[in-house]
């Protein structure tokens, strides 16, 4: 079974900080891509960052960026520059390559600071 | 461009009764993916539709039923609904059925009494 861990139920961070949100996953599949969503209270899920298993090269979207440990199975996320904004619940996700049904960590509950 | 769209936003429903809920992808999109959101965990997978066929189904007992429509666009109905199933529905879609991108709606947030 594909299953996603977030062992971070909750965490804080001042603004302009660096905060990192680890995430865990257990697969045997070897092609499959992970995906950190943001959902803000307005509930609108939205995609910050994904991840090709196949690419070592650790992706990066302006302040966001991955560290992703392929045999460790370990993709944490890092948001640099924290902004008021960034507060938010951030789910991590998991996908094989041949299929739809995304798998979602519990999430954790992001909080930026003045 | 408009996003993924649901309807409605919000929903009260007695035990007991049906819902149906709506879902309208972005223009292009083939795939359509359902998804329960209870309050406090992350969006568990109901239905993947693709080209208006089930392609998908994780694990929801038979009261969940969905379809697609030519359009593309999507309905879930839930017959007999339980205190349970209050929850908010997701739905996503994407341009193909095995394409990783999927764009979210802003979901329908569904209490039963």
């Amino acid at each position: 079974a594909q299953t996603v861990t977030q062992s971070q139920p909750e965490m804080s961070v001042q603004e302009a900080e660096t905060v990192t949100l680890s995430c865990t996953y257990d697969t045997s599949e070897n092609n499959y891509y992970l995906f950190w969503y943001k959902q803000p209270p307005s509930r609108q899920m939205i995609l910050v960052i994904r991840q090709e298993a196949y690419k070592q090269q650790n992706a990066t979207e302006n302040r966001f960026s991955v560290n992703f440990q392929k045999a460790a199975k370990s993709f944490s996320l890092k948001i640099s520059d924290s902004q008021l904004g960034d507060t938010a619940m951030y789910f991590c996700a998991f996908m094989t390559r041949n299929n739809n049904d995304m798998r979602f960590g519990a999430g954790t509950r992001l909080t930026v600071k003045p | 461009d408009a996003g993924v769209t649901q309807s409605p936003t919000h929903l009260i429903k007695t035990r007991g009764q049906h819902v149906t809920l709506r879902c309208s992808p972005i223009s292009g999109h083939k795939s359509v993916s359902w998804y329960q959101q209870v309050l406090g965990q992350g969006p568990q997978f109901i239905f993947q539709y693709y080209e208006k066929e089930e392609r998908g189904r994780g694990n929801f007992p038979d009261r969940f039923s969905a379809r697609q429509f030519p359009n593309y666009s999507s309905e879930l109905n839930v017959n007999a609904l339980l205190l349970g199933d209050s929850a908010l529905y997701l739905c996503a879609s994407t341009i193909l059925r095995a394409n990783y991108e999927q764009y979210f709606g802003p979901g329908t947030r569904l209490t039963v009494t």
